[in-house]
C-alpha cells in the first residue's frame, strides 16, 4: 500500500460526458502528479500540483482540468469524454518539489475509465 | 524535451539473468528511476541513479552512465513474479523536475 487514495477504481461512461477522477496523496506529501496510461501505453504525464499551485504540465488535453485543494488532495476532471480518453489514470505524490531528494513517486492504484 | 527509450518486450528463464537497457536524452538530467508495474496495478519503486555507477538492492541492480545517457536494471535469480513492465523513468530540471517515462519493458520469465 503506497498511502496514495485514488477514487473512484473503475468508471464507465458514455462519450460527451464529463468524470472527475479523485486522489488523496500520501501523509505529508506536497506534490501531486497526473499520468494517464492507455492499453499498453507507457505513462504519459499530464500534470502536476506542488501545495496547491500547478508547478509543471505535460501534454493534458484542454478538455481535461485539475486542482489541488487546501487539504492537498487533488481532482483531475475530464470532459466532452471520447472514446480514445479510456485509460488507466493514476495519481502520484511525493514530498518534495522533485529537486532536493530522492524525490520518489508512489503511486496510487488508478482509476480505469472506460468510455463508451 | 526527452526521449526515453527501452525494448518493448523480453523473455527469460527462471532462475536465469536478465538485463533490461534504457537510453535517453536530456538536457537537464537530476535523476534516472526504475519502476516495476504489474498488469492493471501501480508502478512501484526500484531503484534511483543519480551519480554514474552500479546501486545495487538484492536480486536487482541498476547501472547509470550519464556521460552514454545509459541505464541497465540488472534482475538476477529470475522468479515467476517478477514478470511485469519495468519503467524507466528520466527526471529533467529544465521540465519542473517532473518525472518522464520510457514505454516500459514488458518481461516474460518462463520456468
Amino acid at each position: 500500500d503506497s498511502g496514495v487514495t485514488q477514487t473512484p477504481k473503475h468508471l464507465i461512461t458514455a462519450t460527451g460526458q464529463r468524470v472527475t477522477l479523485r486522489c488523496s496523496p500520501r501523509s505529508g506529501d506536497l506534490s501531486v502528479y497526473w499520468y494517464q496510461q492507455s492499453l499498453d501505453q507507457g505513462l504519459q504525464f499530464l500534470i502536476q500540483y506542488y501545495n496547491g499551485e500547478e508547478r509543471a504540465k505535460g501534454n493534458i488535453l484542454e478538455r481535461f482540468s485539475a486542482q489541488q485543494f487546501p487539504d492537498l488532495h487533488s481532482e483531475l476532471n475530464l470532459s466532452s469524454l471520447e472514446l480514445g480518453d479510456s485509460a488507466l489514470y493514476f495519481c502520484a505524490s511525493s514530498h518534495s518539489r522533485g529537486g532536493a531528494n530522492t524525490g520518489e513517486l508512489f503511486f496510487g492504484e488508478g482509476s480505469r475509465l472506460t468510455v463508451l | 524535451g526527452q526521449n526515453i527509450d527501452q525494448p518493448t518486450e523480453m523473455t527469460a528463464t527462471e532462475g536465469a539473468i536478465v538485463q533490461i537497457n534504457c537510453t535517453y536524452q536530456t538536457s537537464g538530467f537530476n535523476g534516472l528511476f526504475w519502476y516495476q508495474q504489474h498488469a492493471g496495478e501501480a508502478p512501484t519503486f526500484l531503484s534511483y541513479n543519480v551519480l554514474d555507477g552500479l546501486e545495487e538492492k538484492g536480486r536487482f541492480s541498476s547501472f547509470l552512465s550519464r556521460s552514454k545517457g545509459y541505464s541497465y536494471l540488472l534482475l538476477k535469480e529470475l522468479q515467476m513474479k517478477d514478470s511485469a513492465s519495468y519503467l524507466c523513468a528520466v527526471r529533467d530540471n529544465n521540465a519542473g523536475n517532473m518525472l518522464t517515462f520510457g514505454g516500459g519493458t514488458r518481461l516474460m520469465v518462463k520456468p
